[in-house]
């Protein structure tokens, strides 16, 4: 199917443990981010990619390694999982000279115990 | 730094009722937009506008961007309990050269009771 997916929906894992969490879109799309979605923050951007091999550090990066080797895909990989990194996780794509419109993924929600 | 305060943060109205959501800003925009998230889900654009005073309606909705591109409104005439969910308005900044990123406001969770 065409449009913007991660995987996967649900994760639990341990303090510690290095996690990774996948993101895919179909359009082509020169830019992706990463936000992570938390009661009283909002949406906040961890790190974004303006095409394949580029990327830039967000509002809150520190944790947080990301990848772009190929333009459809954006992996965040969390290093050291800890507990402050519960969060929901969303994945954008957005195509340029669009006024930066963006499309979401459905969504990551990562407990770490 | 650019920001993007939204009002009301909640909002619970009945069916029928009218509202209207702000989002404000002391920078100007090139453009704002207009999101809604229902639980879940990822937020799903609903509209963009560009012109300063420009007004865009999308069926029962209206959104106004503000005429020095500052602020911007979202006003749902006869609610209905599928328009529950959380709005959120974002800026594309005047100076955010080649990143195509967003200001996002702090959002509006509604809550339309049947």
């Amino acid at each position: 199917d065409a449009g913007i997916t991660q995987s996967p929906r649900y994760k639990i894992t341990e303090t510690g443990r290095q996690v990774t969490l996948m993101c895919h879109q179909t359009w082509s799309h020169s830019y992706m981010f990463w936000y992570r979605q938390d009661l009283g923050h909002g949406l906040r951007l961890i790190y974004y990619s303006a095409a394949a091999d580029i990327t830039d550090k967000g509002e809150v990066p520190d944790g947080y390694v990301v990848s772009r080797s190929k333009t459809e895909n954006f992996p965040l990989t969390l290093e050291s999982a800890t507990r402050s990194q519960t969060s929901v996780y969303f994945c954008a794509s957005s195509d340029w000279g669009s006024r930066n419109e963006q499309f979401f993924g459905p969504g990551t929600r990562l407990t770490v115990l | 730094t650019q920001l993007l305060e939204q009002s009301p943060q909640f909002l619970s109205i009945q069916e029928g009722e009218n509202l209207t959501v702000y989002c404000n800003s002391s920078s100007v925009f090139s453009s704002l937009q207009w999101y809604r998230q229902e639980p879940g889900e990822g937020p799903v654009l609903l509209v963009t506008v560009v012109t300063g005073g420009e007004v865009k309606k999308l069926k029962r909705l209206t959104f106004q961007f503000g005429d020095a591109r500052k602020d911007s409104s979202l006003h749902i005439t006869a609610a209905q309990p599928g328009d529950t969910g959380l709005y959120l308005c974002a800026g594309e900044p005047t100076r955010g050269g080649a990143t195509n990123k967003l200001i996002f406001g702090t959002g509006t969770l509604l809550a339309v009771q049947p």
